[in-house]
């Protein structure tokens, strides 16, 4: 956990309203992943970044935004929330991306009613 | 990016025995990562073993790689309750930096 946090902790919101994610890193990292995890699917990636401003579509990116206009942040905007997106967010950094591990920070729990 | 899939779904077992969990991708790799996560806690990272390495250890923590069988294992020795947990691979790909993960195996030890 030391060196990624992520904010909010937990958060619920209605249908409709836009809602960001932050993910904040002091280990210098120059990847950073977003995934979410819903029962019976276990983790799957939303978007991931390899450099500031450099973004990459996962598996279900839809209905997503990310952006990092700094190494240390980087951000998940959904734009318009749906209860589908209910779910917990990850978020992980990797010094050389898929070449070595991944480390996570302690999620965010979002509830779209 | 490839999806490991993880065998079996759900294992339950008595403290003190050894649990064995498989992972089997589709193509070949780079390197295959092995994971753990306790309930509501972010993935922690356990091992990486590379494509050209057969056997890895850390601690009670054993993995195996055949890329001829396209396939990975993770033993943990001598069980203790706090092992209790999910366990996820990822066959890392390359090509690019995605890392995806397969829906895990269910780790239970019974005091």
């Amino acid at each position: 956990d030391a060196g990624i946090t992520q904010s909010p902790r937990h958060k619920v919101t209605e249908t409709g309203t836009p809602v960001t994610l932050r993910c904040h890193q002091t280990e210098n990292h120059r990847y950073m992943y977003w995934y979410r995890q819903d029962p019976g699917h276990g983790l799957r990636l939303i978007h991931y970044s390899y450099g500031v401003k450099d973004t990459d579509k996962g598996e279900v990116s839809d209905g997503y935004s990310v952006s990092r206009s700094k190494t240390e942040d980087f951000l998940l905007t959904l734009e318009s929330a749906t209860s589908s997106q209910t779910s917990v967010y990850f978020c992980a950094i990797s010094e050389a991306g898929g070449n070595s591990p991944l480390h996570f920070g302690n999620g965010t729990r979002l509830t779209v009613t | 990016s490839q999806q490991g899939e993880e065998d079996p779904q759900a294992l339950s077992i008595q403290e003190g025995e050894n649990a064995t969990m498989n992972c089997s991708y589709k193509t070949s790799i780079n390197n295959l990562q092995w994971y753990r996560q306790n309930s509501g806690r972010g993935l922690v990272h356990l091992i990486l073993i590379r494509s050209n390495e057969r056997e890895k250890h850390s601690g009670r923590l054993r993995v195996t790689l055949d890329t001829s069988k396209k396939s990975s294992s993770l033993l943990i020795t001598a069980s203790r309750a706090a092992d209790t947990a999910s366990y996820f691979c990822a066959p890392f790909q390359g090509g690019s930096e995605k890392l995806v993960f397969g829906k895990g195996t269910k780790l239970t030890v019974n005091p």
